[in-house]
């Protein structure tokens, strides 16, 4: 049972157009959560993140926004850049045990010119 | 930018060879994982390490094993390769406190034959 899901596993936005990428999540015991880029050949890069006593966290042209509510949690891209096309995973984790990552399948985003 | 490096990249062997994928860090971290990624799917924790002499298997059963003898260093091998081990196995290490972000290496192509 996925914990962490990616229903869109595919999203083209215009270059200087919007990205926004969306997470939903089942764990209500998750309390961190991640955005990695992760280009082909290469292993994911972590982007930004953000802890559930927060609703928004902000770094350059990247939002990362919490729904906890609905359990949900998107990554804004703004303005998207032709760089930017990559595959982008949600992850969470939960202060109990291990605090391990729990991954979703990734979107690929296709930023064009 | 993170320091942790995974050789080799890429490794096509036959049935039955014993395999090593090697994995260090440079940055002093505790925390150590293998993942292993399938094409369009999510990360599956296979093994993790809290520090030198600490190994724990993770959420995917694994037919590897890995070793921690140094902090810096965290090994993973397969003592007798199969078709079914062929994946993509990505390496990370982390600070001990939650909240913190894991940083991947690059990963290891590994095709069985």
């Amino acid at each position: 049972d996925q914990q962490v899901k990616q229903n869109s596993p595919s999203l083209s936005v215009q270059e200087g157009r919007i990205s926004i990428l969306n997470c939903d999540y089942t764990n209500s015991m998750f309390d961190y959560f991640l955005w990695y880029k992760k280009y082909p050949a290469e292993g994911p890069t972590f982007l930004i993140s953000i802890s559930s006593i927060k609703d928004k966290n902000e770094d350059g042209r990247f939002t990362v926004f919490l729904n906890k509510s609905a359990k949900h949690l998107s990554l804004h891209i703004v303005p998207s850049q032709p760089g930017d096309s990559a595959v982008y995973f949600c992850a969470a984790s939960a202060r109990t045990g291990f605090q391990k990552l729990v991954f979703g399948t990734g979107t690929r985003l296709l930023v064009s010119p | 930018e993170a320091d942790i490096y995974q050789t080799p990249r890429y490794l096509v062997i036959g049935t039955g060879k014993k395999i090593t994928l090697e994995c260090s860090q440079t940055m002093g971290h505790d925390k150590m994982y293998w993942y292993q990624q399938d094409p369009g799917m999510e990360l599956h924790l296979i093994h993790y390490s809290y520090g030198v002499n600490s190994t724990e298997k993770g959420d995917l059963s694994s037919e590897s094993t890995v070793s921690r003898i140094r902090t810096e260093h965290f090994p993973l091998t397969l003592e007798s390769a199969r078709p079914s081990h062929t994946s993509q196995y990505l390496c990370a290490s982390g600070f001990g406190g939650h909240n913190q972000p894991q940083h991947f290496g690059d990963g290891t192509r590994l095709s069985i034959l």
